[in-house]
């Protein structure tokens, strides 16, 4: 089963503006993953960030975590047309080194 | 650093047919694992192994899907006999040892099944 709802499915914006993911998750965490899947590269982690951090950023890259909503996001800032990908978030419960996938975003940043 | 390695790349196979992935992971990485990734969709954990041992099978339709992990180091995947929503991409990834503290799982290329 997935944890994660991301919204929205599919998002489209011109390069240098910023793009906005969000997602929802149903139980408490430990921490929560973002993991970006093209083609060319596979799936490849992002950014962490732990379920007693409210905000973490990496270059162009800002995540946001609402335990009390279970929900995070992540922007994406001056987005360029190499960050055409899915991105899915990932949550971590505890225990197993187990993580549970959301259903992803479809970015694509035109030229 | 040599990553996580699988093969073949690509397959297509006719259902009822059976088909084998393998995976390589990271020199000294104890924890593998397989995942199952429909199309649309984000990538659901099949199997996990500690050395040659499973952790979790939970969802592995254990009807047609088996993996193994004999020597604790590479892994296969395999399903008998294969039908249409086996279509998928399966992902294996490796990690050091898991426990109340996440270690990052690094993934492999993936496998694209194609079952017609």
């Amino acid at each position: 089963s997935q944890q994660g709802e991301e919204d929205p499915q599919a998002l489209s914006i011109q390069e240098g503006e910023n793009a906005t993911m969000n997602c929802s998750y149903k139980t408490s965490i430990n921490n929560l993953q973002w993991y970006r899947q093209n083609s060319g590269r596979g799936l490849v982690h992002l950014i962490l960030i732990r379920s007693n951090e409210r905000e973490k950023h990496s270059g162009r890259l800002r995540v946001t975590l609402d335990t009390s909503k279970k929900s995070s996001s992540l922007l994406i800032t001056a987005s360029r047309a190499a960050d055409t990908a899915s991105y899915f978030c990932a949550t971590f419960t505890g225990g197993g080194n187990k993580l549970t996938f959301g259903t992803g975003t479809q970015l694509k940043v035109e030229l | 650093e040599a990553g996580v390695a699988q093969s073949p790349r690509y397959k297509i196979i006719e259902k009822r047919q059976s088909v084998a992935f393998w995976c390589n992971p990271i020199s000294g990485h104890a924890t593998l694992y397989w995942y199952q990734q429909i199309l649309g969709q984000g990538p659901k954990l099949l199997i996990q192994f500690q050395n040659n041992g499973v952790v979790d099978d939970s969802q592995l339709p254990k009807d047609r899907f088996s993996a193994e992990r004999l020597k604790g180091v590479d892994s296969t995947l395999k399903i008998q006999p294969a039908k249409l929503e086996d279509s998928a991409v399966y992902l294996c990834a490796s990690s050091l040892v898991g426990g109340v503290t996440y270690n990052e799982q690094f993934f492999g290329p993936g496998t694209r099944l194609t079952v017609l």
